[in-house]
């Protein structure tokens, strides 16, 4: 059965260092993966989404790289602040078919 | 705002009640859905509209009922309430081909059957 693990449930860091969470994937060929911050009592917010023929994207102080072959995306935030914790979650999907696919979800925590 | 709203935020209830909750959203987009995140905090699909046709229904019981009036509403019915639907329903929607755009999630509801 498909299987999307994220590398931990919860993470650390220390603030101004590079936070780098993994989400991998089995049993599945997604076309396109998304990332998501989801804060206390809110409900998950977009953030980021990388195609399977694309390797990297950036926004601001995000990025995300996707390897089809690992079966692995990392989703990267640099410069780390105490604002950036949250939990993320990563989506795959696919063509065709409306329906994202959650992750379990990693709880980053900056510490100042 | 434009965003997707949820009504109500809490709902308490006992076993076997039947309730609802109200999901609106002024995006203009075509699809909708409703997950469910359970007590770990794991978030999965329960239904899916795309212009009030139902596409996604997974492996829900039958006491959960969708209902779309328009492109614009998805609410959920739930009969018979169990202890077991305890959870934060959320809903959403975005633009069809949700390859090219990310889901806009409401707030949430967060159900609790005693």
């Amino acid at each position: 059965s498909q299987k999307i693990e994220q590398n931990s449930e919860a993470l650390n860091i220390q603030e101004g260092k590079t936070a780098t969470l993994t989400c991998n994937y089995t049993n599945y060929s997604p076309a396109y993966l998304q990332w998501y911050r989801q804060d206390p009592g809110r409900g998950p917010v977009f953030l980021l989404l990388i195609r399977e023929n694309e390797k990297e994207k950036r926004k601001e102080r995000l990025k995300v790289t996707f390897d089809t072959t690992l079966k692995q995306s990392l989703f990267h935030i640099t410069a780390s602040q105490p604002a950036d914790s949250a939990t993320y979650l990563c989506a795959l999907g696919n063509f065709g078919n409306e329906k994202l696919t959650f992750g379990t979800g990693t709880r980053l925590t900056i510490i100042p | 705002d434009t965003a997707v709203s949820q009504t109500p935020k809490y709902l308490v209830t006992q076993m076997g009640n039947d309730k609802s909750i109200k999901c609106e959203q002024n995006l203009g987009h075509d699809t909708m859905y409703w997950y469910k995140q359970d007590s770990k905090k794991f978030l999965k699909i329960m239904f899916s509209y795309n212009n009030k046709e139902l596409i996604i229904n997974e492996t829900v019981p039958n006491r959960f009922s969708p209902k779309s009036p328009d492109k614009a509403h998805l609410n959920l019915h739930i009969n018979s309430l169990e202890l077991g639907d305890s959870a934060v329903y959320f809903c959403a929607s975005s633009r069809t081909g949700a390859y090219s755009y990310g889901y806009t999630f409401g707030s949430g509801t967060r159900l609790t059957v005693v």
